[in-house]
């Protein structure tokens, strides 16, 4: 069965430092989708990408946040300069359509130190 | 603002019937979905309403009232696997495939 994957699974960092958390989504999906969930809170949307643009992005997806689509098959995220409070599970998710289910990857534990 | 609410844990025993419900106040609604996510993975997706009433899917059920703002998670002949966290998300109108969460509910099922 196809899947969203991720890597990678975790990711330890210095504060200050540049991360670039990786994915691969489902191959036919169009839409593709970055959530994030600190520990113990629920999860949260960050980022919306369509066509190669983004469609949607919320409060927390500041300046520090950029996301790419460098080639066919990869969707990345990158996070310019680490705080400690990056420090959660970032999930990757990709749907058919804007309207349809979305599937997570297994997702990238990211601790900032 | 956006609001979903869902009770925080819920207990129940294997073979049983248990029903987590959600409410939601948002300013648009475009669909609800609920995923299962164990303790550390990734949600996984259960179901999806997008008009009043029943939808059932073998164990799993989920029940939409726009009119409400409610709906909940059925689930029949528990197994101790269903142990999880059951999360209800609601797609906001217009929303390029965007889901708000709710905080969850820790369901622990116990022989």
């Amino acid at each position: 069965e196809p899947e969203v994957t991720q890597t990678p699974s975790h990711q330890v960092t210095q504060m200050g430092q540049e991360v670039i958390l990786r994915c691969v989504p489902i191959s036919n999906h169009l839409y593709f989708y970055w959530y994030r969930q600190i520990l113990g809170q629920k999860v949260e949307f960050l980022v919306s990408f369509y066509n190669n643009e983004i469609s949607e992005k919320s409060e927390i997806f500041d300046d520090q946040f950029s996301v790419e689509r460098p080639d066919g098959s990869n969707f990345t995220l990158k996070i310019r300069s680490t705080k400690l409070e990056d420090s959660a599970m970032y999930f990757c998710a990709s749907s058919v359509w804007g309207n349809t289910e979305a599937f997570f990857g297994q997702g990238t534990r990211l601790t900032v130190v | 603002g956006q609001n979903i609410d869902q009770p925080t844990e819920m207990t129940a025993t294997e073979g049983a019937i248990v029903q987590i419900n959600c409410t939601y106040q948002t300013s648009g609604f475009n669909g609800l979905f609920w995923y299962q996510q164990h303790a550390g993975e990734a949600p996984t997706f259960l179901s999806y309403n997008v008009l009043d009433g029943l939808e059932e899917k073998g164990r799993f059920s989920s029940f939409l009232s726009r009119s409400k703002g409610y709906s909940y998670l059925l689930l029949k002949e528990l197994q101790m696997k269903d142990s999880a966290s059951y999360l209800c998300a609601v797609r906001d109108r217009g929303s390029q495939g965007n889901l708000i969460f709710g905080k969850g509910t820790k369901l622990s099922v116990k022989p």
